[in-house]
Parts: structure tokens; sequence; C-alpha cells
């Protein structure tokens, strides 16, 4: 199987700030990565799909990037909202897996 | 407007069954792929199971093959799970989700049913 492997695995920033969150995969998966992201109690929402395209309804502020076995998830200008989960998942080949998780979380 | 509505989900002991349902509505349900992912208390997201537009293929997480089965029903638009062999690691939190084009990239979601499996 794959694994993927998130870090941090938590983060504290502030409205404005940039932040980016890392995913590595144990092997390569082209660029067949997607991240979500995860509010307490809600259901996971589709940001990122094959590694950089954005979801429509996502705001321009989120972006990924890479490809192989290195991708990064990008907020330009934190805003309120996007305090939550972030988890990435490859679709390379079965079973799909996710990362662990990073949790950002306000300063 | 996609819907999809988990139910089916309580407490069961160890070694029981329980029968999972997702009620889809808003889209042509018979074009996508659908499937089942978990997540246990306070932990991350696992992916359970798919199944294809007319329920021929079907891929499994190896944690739940021989326990578990997908299946759906087109005609009534519902996707299910069926868990025997329970066992305390089961308990999360179950979604149902559908798939876009590429079939393991999940865009719509339920909100979920819980599973919990204690004595």
């Amino acid at each position: 199987d794959i694994q993927m492997t998130q870090s941090p695995s938590s983060l504290s920033a502030s409205v404005g700030d940039r932040v980016t969150i890392t995913c590595r995969a144990s092997q390569s998966i082209s660029n067949y990565l997607n991240w979500y992201q995860q509010k307490p109690g809600k259901a996971p929402k589709l940001l990122i799909y094959t590694a950089s395209s954005l979801q429509s309804g996502v705001p321009s502020r989120f972006s990924g990037s890479g490809s192989g076995t290195d991708f990064t998830l990008t907020i330009s200008s934190l805003l309120p909202e996007d305090f939550a989960t972030y988890y990435c998942q490859h679709r390379h080949s079965y079973p799909v897996t996710f990362g662990q998780g990073t949790r950002l979380e306000t300063k | 407007e996609v819907q999809l509505v988990e139910s089916g989900g309580g407490l069961v002991q160890p070694g029981g069954s329980l029968r999972l349902s997702c009620a889809a509505s808003g889209f042509t349900f018979n074009n996508y792929w659908m499937s089942w992912v978990r997540q246990a208390p306070g932990k991350g997201l696992e992916w359970v199971a798919n199944i294809n537009q007319d329920g021929s293929d079907k891929f499994y997480v190896d944690s739940v093959k021989g326990r578990f089965t997908v299946s759906r029903d087109n005609a009534g638009n519902s996707l299910y799970l069926q868990m025997n062999s329970l066992r305390d690691e089961d308990t999360a939190v179950y979604y149902c989700a559908r798939a876009t084009e590429s079939v393991t990239t999940f865009q719509h979601w339920g909100r979920g049913t819980l599973v919990t499996v204690s004595s």
C-alpha cells in the first residue's frame, strides 16, 4: 500500500498568513493527488484534485502543486473559515489512502 | 443539488452485523462510482470500499475484505454496505461519497452515520 505522510501534523497561524502543508507519498503517484478540508463534525470537502486543479467553488487562495512523491497545499492568505483539518489522498492505485491530516489552528 | 443521506448506524456487539444505506438524489445515480469512507473517533479518513456504475466491479481495503460487502440499487438510487463479523476497530463514522469521473476522487459526501462496536 502507498503511505501518505503529511507535515506538519498541526500548525498554528493567524488570519492573513500564508500557509503551506506538505504531503509525501511512499512511492511515485504521478499527479494522482487530492486535497480535502474537514471542519469539526462535518464531512470532508474536496479542494484540489489531480494535484493542482481547483475544485469548482473553492476560493482561489487555495492552490496545490507537486508531482511524483512530493506535494504541497498552499493557502495564500488565511481567512477565519480556513481553520480546519486538511487531508491529502492518493488515487494512484488500490487501496486509495489518506494522509494522517494537518490540523490548522488559530495562533 | 446532490444529496447523500446515510442511515443504519448504531451500537452493535463484536461479531455482529449491520447494514448501512445511503440514499442519493440530485444526480443520475447510475452514472457514478460510489464509495464508503470511514473515520474512527478523533482519527483520520480511511477509504473502505467502492462500486462501479452497474455493480459489477467492487474494491475493498484489506481490513474489511471477506467481512463487508458493498452493493447498490440503481432503480432505488441507493448504496449499501453490509458489515459482518464486526470488530471494535470498525467503530467509526461511515460516509457515503460520490466520485468524480476519476472514480476515487470524492466530490460529494453525506453527513455520515456512526457505527459503534462494543460489548
